[in-house]
């Protein structure tokens, strides 16, 4: 089962930014968060990860609590090409093949 | 260069048939994965080859088995299909088992059984 809590769904108007949260309430201390999206007819996308400390990349900022029981996933500046299901992942890293895929949020870019 | 690449992309099958579903890793990928994907579900790991060998497996039954070739090429079986192996089937390759991020997905195999 997943360890990761989501809500189903969220909208966000274009060139805002979207804030997609996730709970994980029982992560262990060498557990890393992911963030995977998967946009409509693709495969998932790997965007972003963390253990503990804040992390940016060219896709996304991804802000971890200090107790690490949720963290939140930011779009600076959200497009339509966003439009997507969002997956956030708890795992042990270097763990092999399994990665467990929650619901995800449905996140819904609109003009 | 090239990324995951997945053969075929929509197949309908009737129940009780067989089917080979085949995956090309990302150049550079010596890892396979396999997933599943129901309608409106997140995908479900099936299993993982590395050397040639299955190296972990999610809970699916023995109907699932798969191969990998020396070029790191994969395939996917599925023996006595039932209605409920309809879904999108993800292939997903790494460099080694290796860490979450490193993962590149296929578009996937749209599988419909009859």
């Amino acid at each position: 089962d997943a360890k990761t809590t989501q809500p189903p769904s969220m909208d966000c108007a274009e060139g805002r930014a979207a804030n997609l949260p996730c709970n994980h309430s029982t992560i262990s201390g060498n557990e890393y968060v992911y963030w995977y999206r998967q946009i409509h007819s693709q495969g998932p996308q790997y965007i972003i990860h963390g253990l503990k400390n804040n992390e940016t990349n060219e896709m996304a900022s991804l802000i971890i609590t200090e107790d690490r029981k949720s963290s939140t996933l930011i779009l600076p500046h959200a497009t339509l090409r966003d439009t997507a299901v969002y997956y956030c992942i708890v795992r042990v890293n270097n763990q092999g093949g399994k990665l467990i895929f929650g619901q995800g949020t449905e996140l819904s870019v609109k003009p | 260069d090239a990324g995951v690449t997945q053969s075929p992309t929509h197949l309908i099958k009737t129940r009780g048939q067989q089917v080979t579903l085949r995956c090309s890793p990302k150049s550079g990928h010596d890892t396979v994965s396999w997933y599943q994907q129901a309608l409106g579900q997140g995908p479900q790991f099936i299993f993982q080859y590395y050397e040639e060998e299955e190296r972990q497996r999610g809970n699916f039954p023995d109907r699932f088995s798969g191969h990998q070739f020396p070029n790191y090429s994969s395939e996917l079986n599925v023996n006595a299909l039932l209605l409920g192996d309809s879904a999108l089937y993800l292939c997903a390759s790494s460099l080694e088992p290796g860490a979450g991020y490193g993962y590149t997905f296929g578009s996937g195999t749209r599988l419909t059984v009859v």
